[in-house]
């Protein structure tokens, strides 16, 4: 089946620094989505990328479509308390009528004021 | 509000019983997913729906049904099958044409001993 690695698998930054995480893919994706999970909480959708090469921001984060579509990157800037929390990558490819989505394991993130 | 509501929060069984977690969505979704997350892991598949009185299974689905009588409601019956049932299972929905964002409910930690 398919594979996303996510990476980092944790980090620890200090409140204002600049964050990057990606994910990567065996297969090509048609689809790019990522999470935040608060502990004890389901996901929530941040970003949705639909298109190889799209490059969509909500507020601090930036997310990418890679143009191979077997990579996605977000990048969170001047990063504060309330970014901490698990992040997920989530790929799917609807060729085949399938709709279901691939995620990574998480990056769990950190910020220290 | 639009949402997806998943009852209870938290439940403790013994081992050997049968026990069925509730999810409910008023978004008028066609397709809803019942996933199962361990520490440190990604999200797994257990069952997915795209439409009324049809469910597939997803990767891990031994020890596990569900039904889909209505549109609005998809439980989980965590049977006493299933050899490793502590987990926090997270239920979600989307709609089955067009962008495959899956949105998430706060979902259910399930403790047995």
């Amino acid at each position: 089946g398919q594979q996303l690695n996510q990476s980092p698998q944790s980090m620890f930054i200090q409140e204002g620094e600049d964050v990057s995480m990606n994910c990567t893919s065996s297969s090509i994706f048609n689809t790019w989505l990522w999470y935040k999970q608060d502990p004890g909480e389901g996901p929530v959708l941040l970003i949705a990328l639909y298109k190889a090469g799209e490059l969509t921001s909500n507020g601090r984060l930036t997310a990418q479509f890679g143009i191979t579509r077997k990579d996605s990157f977000l990048n969170i800037s001047a990063s504060i308390p309330s970014d901490v929390g698990i992040y997920f990558c989530a790929g799917s490819y609807s060729g085949a009528g399938s709709y279901q989505l691939t995620f990574g394991k998480g990056t769990k993130l950190s910020v220290i004021p | 509000d639009g949402g997806i509501t998943q009852s209870p929060k938290y439940l403790f069984r013994k081992e050997g019983q049968n026990v069925t977690l509730s999810c409910e969505q008023n978004l008028n979704h066609d397709a809803m997913y019942w996933y199962r997350q361990d520490p440190g892991q990604g999200l797994r598949l257990i069952y997915y729906s795209q439409i009324v009185n049809d469910f597939q299974k997803g990767d891990i689905a031994e020890g596990y049904s569900v039904s889909r009588e209505k549109k609005e409601s998809f439980p989980l019956t965590v049977t006493s099958a299933q050899k490793n049932p502590t987990a926090f299972y997270l239920c979600a929905s989307s709609i089955v044409a067009g962008p495959h964002e899956q949105y998430f409910g706060p979902g259910t930690r399930l403790t047995v001993t």
